[in-house]
């Protein structure tokens, strides 16, 4: 199974300053034949289900606003999140769909 | 309203069974790969299982292989998972989720009912 590891564990932001979660795969979730990157980023706040964020590593799902902001590529991915608001409070998750069985990351919390 | 309702969850001895279901309203259930995503405090989120918009694939994770059987029903817009052989392990907050077209990625999640296996 592809292993998914999120840095930090946790952080605490400012509002209005940028937040930065880390997520590294233990193998490329880079598809050569399409050049696309299998992985998502899901928002979970307290007491609700995970929602998807960002997926194809850097597509923004419809609804989402602009500052939140997906990079990376092969095995090393970011979100980041600009302009931190008191509503962006909550566990951040990467996941890989590359192969079977989906992996998540263990989850970064995050704080103002 | 896009939405996923599941239901099922409850407090059962181990290797007793138990079925989950997942009631979909506000899309075109049979156009979707569905699948069952589990949550503890203890190991985070899990894949569980998944099957493709008319059952013709299914796919489960190695720790409910052979225990658990997805299925859905297309002219009810419900996706059940069948547990089998419960073990303590398999206490999570069970997830109903949509596979977002052309990826993996779940882009509707239900709230999640309750599994405890304890005796």
């Amino acid at each position: 199974d592809i292993v998914m590891t999120q840095s930090p564990d946790s952080l605490a932001v400012s509002l209005g300053e940028r937040a930065t979660v880390n997520c590294k795969s233990s193998q490329s979730l880079l598809y050569s034949s399409n050049n696309k990157n299998y992985l998502a980023w899901y928002q979970q706040k307290s007491g609700q289900p995970p929602k998807l964020l960002i997926y194809w590593a850097s597509t923004r799902e419809s609804g989402v606003p602009d500052r939140f902001r997906g990079s990376g590529s092969g095995t090393d991915f970011t979100l980041t999140i600009n302009s931190l608001q008191a509503e962006d409070v909550a566990v951040y998750y990467c996941q890989q769909y590359y192969s079977t069985p989906d992996t998540f990351g263990q989850g970064t919390k995050l704080e103002i | 309203e896009v939405q996923l309702v599941e239901s099922g969850g409850d407090l059962v001895q181990p290797g007793r069974s138990l079925r989950l279901s997942c009631v979909a309203s506000g899309f075109i259930f049979d156009d979707y790969g569905m699948h069952w995503v589990r949550q503890t405090p203890g190991k985070g989120l899990e894949w569980v299982s998944g099957i493709t918009s008319e059952s013709d694939y299914l796919d489960y994770g190695d720790s409910v292989k052979g225990r658990f059987t997805i299925s859905r029903d297309n002219g009810k817009n419900t996706l059940y998972l069948q547990m089998n052989s419960l073990r303590p392990e398999d206490t999570a907050l069970y997830y109903c989720a949509r596979g977002k077209t052309g990826t993996d990625a779940f882009d509707i999640w239900g709230q999640g009912t309750l599994v405890t296996v304890s005796s």
